[in-house]
Order: structure tokens, then sequence, then C-alpha cells
């Protein structure tokens, strides 16, 4: 399979926790997004990475929200101290040289 | 700041129409536009992406067109199957950003 993968897909925890998630692009991507959607909205963006740098980060990314892509191939988003509001779903997308961003199959935070 | 928008919020249509859905963009300085859909629980499908210097982009049954000045989008579903239930959100950049931003969905039915 050679879309963008994203572990784990579900992941509870409890309120004051600290949560990892991790996302592998499609290889010849260079490009690495993070969105969050809630219930019945749209995705929201977090952050944005083109290789290893950081490009651009959302006032939703709060100072307990933080990611990296170290090598410039797979992507974590760490956040700590979890809240019952960080519950949504976490998806990961990525895009080549053409600005069509792929999405994977995301990671559902429930914070108990 | 680019807000999009879609109408309606929801539709429910007998197999076999033709049925078109809208999006509306503030920002018209764009460069693309991506069409999405997502089944419930999932990622999000890439459907089709528009360039700014397009007009229209089809894919099998799907025609998406793009009006610039006015700020629309439409994606056109020919001849609709049961199987095409799922919401279908639209996704436009900031001027030449990449990070996009999301319509809120719309959900169509298809009835056999």
């Amino acid at each position: 399979d050679t879309g963008v993968s994203q572990n784990p897909r579900h992941k509870i925890t409890k309120r004051g926790q600290n949560v990892t998630f991790r996302c592998d692009p499609i290889s010849e991507h260079n490009r690495l997004y993070w969105y969050r959607q809630t219930l019945g909205q749209g995705p929201e963006f977090l952050t944005y990475f083109q290789n290893e740098a950081q490009l651009e980060k959302s006032r939703l990314l709060s100072d307990r929200f933080s990611a990296e892509r170290p090598k410039g191939s797979f992507s974590t988003l760490e956040i700590q101290r979890t809240e019952q509001g960080d519950s949504a779903m976490y998806l990961c997308a990525s895009s080549g040289s053409g600005r069509m961003q792929f999405f994977g199959p995301g990671t559902r935070l429930t914070v108990l | 700041k680019q807000e999009v928008t879609q109408i309606p919020a929801a539709l429910s249509v007998p197999e076999g129409e033709n049925l078109v859905l809208n999006c509306s963009f503030t920002d018209s300085a764009i460069y693309n536009l991506q069409w999405f859909r997502q089944d419930p629980g999932k990622g999000l499908t890439s459907l089709l992406l528009i360039q700014s210097s397009q007009r229209e982009q089809t894919s099998g049954r799907l025609n998406a067109s793009l009006d610039k000045s006015s700020g629309r989008s439409t994606l056109y579903i020919a001849a609709s199957q049961p199987g095409d239930s799922a919401t279908y959100l639209c996704a436009a950049p900031e001027g030449s950003a990449r990070q996009l931003t999301f319509g809120s969905g719309t959900q169509l039915t298809v009835l056999p």
C-alpha cells in the first residue's frame, strides 16, 4: 500500500495524559500536513512541513501540541496534558510537486 | 482569511438522478480548489483538483467547475448510485498558501 498511513487508528486516554500519533506520507511526497476534524465539521489545519522544516502553524496549535518531522519522512504529533476538548479525528495528508493533498485514514482520539 | 461554505448540508436523492453540490469561498485569489469524499469514520479520499487556470475538471461520473470571479465551485455527479452516499467536502487554500480551508461538507444519501 503506497498511500498515507497513520498509527494508531484509535486512541483512548485519560485527561492529563500525553499521546503521540505517527504519520507516514506517500514516499515521494515532501510536504506533510496535520489537520483536526470534529464531528460534523470539515478538517481544520494544524501545521505543515516541507521536508523537515515546519513552515506553518495554526493558532489552533496550542503550546500543548508539538509536531516533528525529523528526517523529512514520517511525522509525529504529540499532545501533552490532554483535555476533553482534544477529542477529535487527527488527519495527516501529504503532497508532492503538485498541490493535490492525499489523506490518511486518521487517528481518532477520545479523552475521558 | 479564507472561508468556505457548502450548501446544502444534507441532500437525499433517488438512485439515477444527476445532482449538483455547491461550494463558495471568500478569497478568490486561490491557486486551486479540491473536492474530497469522506465515508463515515474514515479519512478523506481526493476526488478532483481544479487549478485556478481551469474552469472544469472531470473524472468518470464527476465533473467539478470553478468560477473564481464569483467565488464558486460546483461538483456535478451524474447518474448517482447508492455507493455515492458519503459526505463531500470542498477545500481551498488562502491565496498561494499550501494549507487548505474546508467547508463543513454536504452529506449525500442516494436511495436505491
